[in-house]
């Protein structure tokens, strides 16, 4: 069974300063690995994908991720935060073969970016 | 532009009421996803439909059903079966349940239940 799991219901940052959002994973073999957004209500936007190679993967807005296959993790980053990042972040993960191909969310982290 | 459009945007339903979602995508996709949003649970599969005329449960299909008569619809009842229905109601699609591009979602369906 695959697995994610995203240890921070909440994260703060200052504006302009370094923003981390944790995602773990756990499934079998290699996996895929995605990053979607959500505005309040309103429906997901795909941010960024880890396919193959580079483990460093950017995306969207600014936002890079990196892959860690030794740690399992595929953490979301950005340099600098900005007001307009305060979102919910969803990681996903799904099997790269065998299994089931439909992707499992983690439960959101919600990123405050405060002025 | 091509998209995923879910309507209602709310839908109040009262109890022992069947309701009607729905999703409807102009993105040539194949799959198609319901989920359900519920505070601090992330996201839940409800059902999926790989390709018209066939559809797989879910993780909590019971309560929900779905037809896909069409590529470009995917209904979602919210039949009086579902003992709690209030939640975010979000339709996807994706090239192929194989594809390892992203998801496109729709904007939402706000369920109450009154």
């Amino acid at each position: 069974a695959q697995s994610v799991a995203q240890p921070e219901d909440q994260v703060n940052v200052a504006e302009g300063n370094p923003l981390t959002v944790k995602c773990t994973y756990s499934v079998s073999g290699n996996p895929y690995l995605f990053w979607y957004v959500q505005y309040p209500n309103r429906g997901l936007q795909f941010l960024l994908k880890y396919i193959t190679g580079d483990n460093l993967v950017k995306g969207s807005y600014g936002f890079e991720a990196e892959f860690n296959k030794s740690q399992t993790s595929f953490h979301l980053k950005k340099p600098s935060a900005l007001v307009s990042d305060s979102a919910l972040y969803f990681c996903a993960v799904r099997p790269r073969q065998g299994g089931s191909y439909i992707p499992t969310f983690g439960r959101g982290t919600s990123l405050i970016v405060h002025p | 532009d091509g998209g995923i459009t879910q309507s209602p945007k709310y839908l109040f339903r009262k109890e022992g009421q069947n309701v009607t979602l729905s999703c409807e995508q102009n993105l040539n996709h194949d799959a198609m996803y319901w989920y359900r949003q519920d505070p601090g649970q992330g996201l839940r599969l409800i059902y999926y439909s790989q390709i018209v005329n066939d559809f797989q449960k879910g993780d909590i299909a019971e309560g929900y059903s779905v037809s896909r008569e069409k590529k470009e619809s995917f209904p979602l009842t919210v039949t009086s079966a579902q003992k709690n229905p209030t939640a975010f109601y979000l339709c996807a699609s994706s090239i192929g349940t194989a594809s390892t591009h992203g998801y496109t979602f729709g904007s939402g369906t706000r369920l109450t239940v009154v």
